[in-house]
């Protein structure tokens, strides 16, 4: 069984880095995009970014200039960094994995449980 | 980007109704990429269909999914106490993988 378990600050100042990690548990590491997603009234559910153990990634071309991600295959973990944060970027982030092996931006069976991240001076 | 407008915004039904939930896309989503998610408060949004209209792992059989193309339906066939949620339909084809705004199920 496939569980996803985030962590990150919560709570940031605007112009600061939001930055987010999830560690895999059960199933394989390899051979899988991790995607990060995140929900706010105002914009809903946006798919932010994934990424796969050999570090290949895509990002939304919104948030691309401000985006980084990053794998540790060793502890079965990857991360999120979001520069520059305002008020927009206040959301629940979610972490989670695609369905298919190999399969960029598939469908998500799997979420974490979500870490709400709120972005205040 | 495709954008995916949900109808209705909220659709308020009974335990026993049958529920339709629409989801268009603004250009035709090829491969029938397109699946639909049922959140509850303060959880994550769970996998209900993918492929338009293969039913996820564990859900029931009064969930099904229709269409193609730019036009998407999700038809709930008898409303259970636990289907009153929200609903999102999300395009994985052209990233960026985008989602609807959502449909509110609640109860009459």
């Amino acid at each position: 069984q496939v569980q996803l378990q985030q962590w990150g600050a919560g709570l940031l100042k605007p112009s600061e880095t939001l930055s987010l990690t999830c560690a895999v548990y059960g199933g394989s590491f390899s051979n899988y995009y991790w995607t990060w997603i995140r929900q706010s009234p105002g914009k809903g559910l946006e798919w932010i970014a994934e990424i796969n153990d050999r570090g290949s990634t895509n990002y939304n071309p919104s948030l691309k200039s401000r985006i980084s991600t990053s794998v540790d295959t060793s502890k079965n973990q990857f991360s999120l960094k979001l520069t520059s944060v305002t008020a927009a970027d206040t959301a629940i982030y979610y972490c989670a994995r695609v369905a298919e092996e190999r399969a960029s931006g598939n469908y998500l069976p799997y979420w974490g449980q979500g870490t709400l991240v709120t972005v205040s001076s | 980007e495709i954008v995916l407008t949900q109808s209705p915004g909220t659709l308020s039904l009974s335990p026993g109704e049958r529920a339709t939930l629409s989801c268009r896309a603004s250009h035709s989503v090829n491969n029938k990429y397109l699946a639909w998610y049922q959140q509850k408060p303060g959880q994550a949004p769970r996998l209900l269909m993918y492929g338009a209209s293969t039913r996820a792992t564990g859900i029931p059989d009064r969930f099904s999914g229709s269409g193609s193309g730019t036009d998407f339906t999700l038809t709930i066939s008898r409303l259970e106490p636990e289907d009153f949620a929200v609903y999102y339909c999300q395009q994985y084809g052209p990233s960026p993988k985008t989602f609807g705004q959502g449909t509110k199920v609640e109860i009459k």
